[in-house]
């Protein structure tokens, strides 16, 4: 296990603000992505981060933003928040042998 | 986009009764992953296949892949308890982007 941590684990936001998810490993990953997954679903590719720069992006819309560290740690930010913003947010690590992804616990967020 | 159907999307089985998913793609796949989500947990990755017709065992678990590597199953023989969760097929673009395309899942009920 990479011992990927994710903060915070439980998060309630209201409509139109901005939030912020953090991600970080204990060993240095220099590629982290991050996903979205609604209730029900499969996670959805948001973006990619490598060497601090963004790496490949899904459909998802520009307020939408992440950030990379140089310790590796990242970030992800979602402004003007909507009710459908609402799901469990992962951030992953590439494993060094295939292309899988090791996941972090998560960050449940509500939108009311 | 390279999208991943997956069938079927829920399945309650016995304790000791077999399980399958089904994974498939109308385009050909370059390679196709696993990951199992344990309910409140996150996507843990169980193995990736990437040649044509590949079949690959963990335990009481058996993977294949398709000879025209457009469709893969998840096979569980004697299900147990301890299998219960939802299921996901991914597909890789084939770079090394590491972006991950996940079916919606297939989640599985035992009932001891």
């Amino acid at each position: 296990e990479t011992g990927v941590t994710q903060s915070p684990t439980h998060l309630i936001k209201t409509r139109g603000q901005q939030v912020t998810l953090r991600c970080s490993s204990q060993s240095g990953h220099n590629t982290v992505s991050w996903y979205q997954q609604a209730l029900g679903q499969g996670p959805q590719f948001i973006f990619q981060y490598y060497r601090e720069e963004e790496n490949g992006r899904g459909n998802f819309p520009p307020r939408f933003s992440g950030l990379q560290f140089p310790n590796y740690s990242s970030e992800l930010n979602v402004n003007a928040l909507e009710l459908d913003d609402s799901a469990l947010y992962l951030c992953a690590l590439k494993g060094t042998s295939h292309n899988e992804q090791f996941f972090g616990p998560g960050t449940r967020l509500t939108v009311l | 986009g390279q999208q991943v159907m997956q069938i079927p999307q829920y399945q309650h089985v016995q304790e000791g009764e077999d399980f399958t998913t089904y994974c498939n793609s109308s385009t050909t796949l370059s390679n196709i992953q696993w990951y199992k989500q344990r309910p409140g947990g996150h996507p843990v990755f169980l193995i990736q296949l990437v040649k044509s017709g590949e079949v690959k065992k963990q335990k009481r678990l058996t993977f294949q892949f398709g000879e025209a590597k457009k469709n893969s199953s998840l096979h569980i023989t004697a299900t147990q308890t301890t299998d219960v969760g939802t299921y996901f097929c991914a597909a890789d673009r084939g770079s090394t982007l590491g972006r991950l395309y996940f079916g919606r899942g297939t989640q599985l009920t035992v009932w001891p």
